[in-house]
């Protein structure tokens, strides 16, 4: 059973527009989230993190919002650019723990 | 820094045959993660060491895989018999502490097809 779970395998996106990838999850001990960002033939990077005591986070392009009622999540990039295309990767976590749990994956494609 | 160091970056194998796959943690770091990325289920944590010391396993599929943890700069994942279905993205990753808020940073993985 997937606990965190990303519905949407790709998303295509014109360069200077607004790229919205979405997250949910089904446990609520969950209380730390991640975006990884992976290129091709490359290992996932860091990109942005969120604790639960906040409903926004950013940092730059990037802004990650969290909606815990509905146990949601998106990771906002504006304004989106060509480098910019990769899988994203969603992870959650809950304190005291060491497990991140990932979804499946979005691929963006930033078209220039 | 070198970052986390995976080998092979590729390995093809006929099923039956050992596979081991290989990890250089980032010096310093004292937990190391495996990982496997499939289409289906992402990304999977495996195998979780802290300090070299196997702490969860849970996430091992089968008896048919082994990982171990020598020393602090170096660890194995064995796949014995390999199976078509281990094909897969097999990832190792470090962080300094190993808890929640730390980041992860991955190797460029061990593309494994076992044919």
């Amino acid at each position: 059973d997937q606990q965190v779970k990303q519905n949407s395998p790709s998303l295509s996106v014109q360069e200077g527009r607004i790229s919205i990838l979405n997250c949910d999850y089904t446990n609520s001990m969950f209380d730390y989230f991640l975006w990884y960002k992976k290129y091709p033939a490359e290992g996932p990077t860091f990109l942005i993190s969120i604790s639960s005591i906040k409903d926004k986070n950013e940092d730059g392009r990037f802004t990650v919002f969290l909606n815990k009622s509905a146990k949601h999540l998106s990771l906002h990039i504006v304004p989106s650019q060509p480098g910019d295309s990769a899988v994203y990767f969603c992870a959650a976590s809950a304190s005291g723990t060491y497990k991140y749990i990932f979804g499946t994956g979005t691929r963006l494609k930033v078209l220039a | 820094d070198a970052g986390v160091i995976q080998s092979p970056r590729h390995e093809v194998t006929e099923m039956g045959q050992e596979v081991t796959l290989r990890c250089k943690p980032i010096s310093g770091h004292n937990s190391l993660f495996w990982y496997r990325q499939t289409m289906m289920r992402g990304l999977e944590l495996l195998i979780y060491f802290n300090n070299n010391v196997p702490i969860d396993d849970s996430g091992m599929p089968e008896d048919r895989f082994s990982a171990k943890m020598p020393n602090a700069s170096f660890s194995t994942l064995k796949i014995q018999p390999s199976e078509p279905r281990d094909s897969a993205v097999y990832f190792c990753a470090s962080s300094f502490g190993g808890w929640v808020d730390e980041k992860l940073f991955f190797g460029s993985g061990t593309q494994l097809s076992v044919l």
